[in-house]
């Protein structure tokens, strides 16, 4: 069965510096999607960011990017320039190719410092 | 466009009683799932309906939880009678292409608090 650690339950930053949050997977699938969510306080969850497991290139969103170690089984988070807003729940979250259900880890909370 | 929406955000019951959670998907999402995180753990799937069917009910934990999504809209999850460790926050999700890769749409929760 695939599973999803995050090691982190609590990190914290400083605004304007640079965050990384780890998240491992197992699984023996070569056909998969990864996931970062984040959650606010008392806010839905939205999606941060994704990787194809086929794209080798590492997937950036403005200030987000993800290391993807496919043989390490391992897709951290990192967060450049950290600003207020970014303080949240954030969840790793795989899915396997052609399904429909995301397995989550259970979770790292950020905390920003001005 | 609107958001998907779950009511209440937050529920205090007492151990026995029936809540009844609700969520409305994105207009036109025929997919929606629920999942369910309990304090301090790993959020879980609990099913997932494609239109009004339940395609995958995997997760439902037991026979008090019933979920239902008549004509293919809104959906409710039932939970009859709610034990204490049902105590947690209930996701919603919806989105229009299934398999895709793409994330879901995630409404905010709902707690639910069972004392």
């Amino acid at each position: 069965a695939q599973t999803v650690t995050q090691s982190q339950p609590e990190m914290s930053v400083q605004e304007a510096e640079t965050v990384t949050l780890s998240c491992t997977y197992d699984t023996s699938e070569s056909d998969y999607y990864l996931f970062w969510y984040k959650q606010p306080p008392s806010r839905q969850m939205i999606l941060v960011i994704r990787q194809e497991a086929y794209k080798q290139q590492n997937a950036t969103e403005n200030r987000f990017s993800v290391n993807f170690q496919k043989a390490a089984k391992s897709f951290s988070l990192k967060i450049s320039d950290s600003q207020l807003g970014d303080a949240a729940m954030y969840f790793c979250a795989y899915r396997k190719g052609g399904t429909d259900k995301l397995i989550f880890g259970t979770g790292t909370r950020l905390q920003v410092f001005p | 466009e609107a958001g998907v929406t779950q009511f209440p955000s937050h529920s205090v019951i007492e151990k026995g009683q029936t809540v009844t959670l609700r969520c409305d998907p994105i207009s036109g999402h025929d997919n929606l799932y629920w999942y369910r995180r309990v304090m301090g753990k790993e959020i879980k799937f609990l099913l997932h309906f494609v239109k009004e069917s339940k395609q995958d009910e995997s997760g439902m934990p037991n026979n008090r939880f019933l979920a239902e999504r008549t004509g293919g809209t809104y959906s409710t999850l039932k939970v009859q009678p709610a034990e204490l460790e049902d105590s947690g926050v209930y996701f919603c999700a919806s989105s229009h292409l299934p398999g895709q890769g793409f994330g879901y749409t995630f409404g905010s929760g709902t707690r639910l608090t069972v004392v």
